[in-house]
């Protein structure tokens, strides 16, 4: 079974530039996620999405920060303006059903490292 | 107060010891609990799941939950080099299926 695909796998870009990650779950999870972790730092859920429809997005910060998921599997997530405190590593995970706890398992994607300069 | 606690450490056990990581949370009403490992450059992945009260055993694995006091556990029975990652605990709230992460703690198995 393939998992979690994610590209690009590192982007480096100068602050006030925009980037774009791409997020392609296991077959058939119909729940999706995007999380931000700063070094040392544990990840921190930026969006969730079930099916194409935003179940969480609390802590994405919308003035900057999108997320789609179309036609609910993959799923892009964009940063326009970048700031230097978004250098990070940019996690995609999915699961097979995000609303009960014995669907709830969720795998992760390679994720991708964004230096902002 | 952090919704998920964890010692960020290093922990350093010899091989061949038991090695214990902690997790304290503090909803209450969480449901559902998770640790992953990371290794260093890598992406989390899952160890083992815990949802009701007690023991749970995966090979050299056991998760130990009690909801009373908050706290989840991870025991590494036989610790090997190989171990040595940062260790994440998940926590599922009440009401809602996302997890929250605690900032994990280095482990260091010594050869």
């Amino acid at each position: 079974e393939a998992g979690v695909a994610q590209s690009p796998r590192y982007k480096i870009i100068e602050k006030r530039q925009s980037v774009a990650f791409w997020c392609n779950p296991i077959s058939g999870h119909a729940t999706l996620y995007w999380y931000q972790q700063i070094l040392g730092q544990g990840p921190k859920l930026l969006i969730q999405f079930q099916n194409n429809g935003v179940v969480d997005d609390s802590q994405l910060p919308k003035d900057r920060f999108s997320a789609e998921r179309l036609k609910g599997v993959d799923s892009t997530l964009k940063i326009q303006p970048a700031k230097l405190e978004d250098s990070a590593v940019y996690l995609c995970a999915s699961s097979l059903d995000g609303r009960g706890p014995s669907y709830n398992e969720q795998f992760f994607g390679p994720g991708t490292r964004l230096t902002v300069l | 107060q952090k919704e998920v606690e964890q010692n960020s450490g290093p922990l350093s056990v010899p091989e061949g010891a038991i090695a214990s990581l902690n997790c304290t949370y503090s909803d209450r009403g969480s449901q559902s609990f998770f640790w992953y490992r990371q290794y260093s450059g890598k992406s989390p992945e899952l160890i083992m799941f815990i949802y009701s009260n007690g023991d749970k055993e995966d090979g050299r694995f056991t998760a130990q939950l009690n909801k009373a006091s908050q706290y989840v556990s991870l025991l590494i029975r036989d610790s090997q080099p190989s171990d040595s990652a940062t260790y994440l605990c998940a926590v599922t709230p009440s009401g809602t299926y996302k997890y929250i992460f605690g900032t994990g703690t280095r482990l260091k198995v010594l050869a």
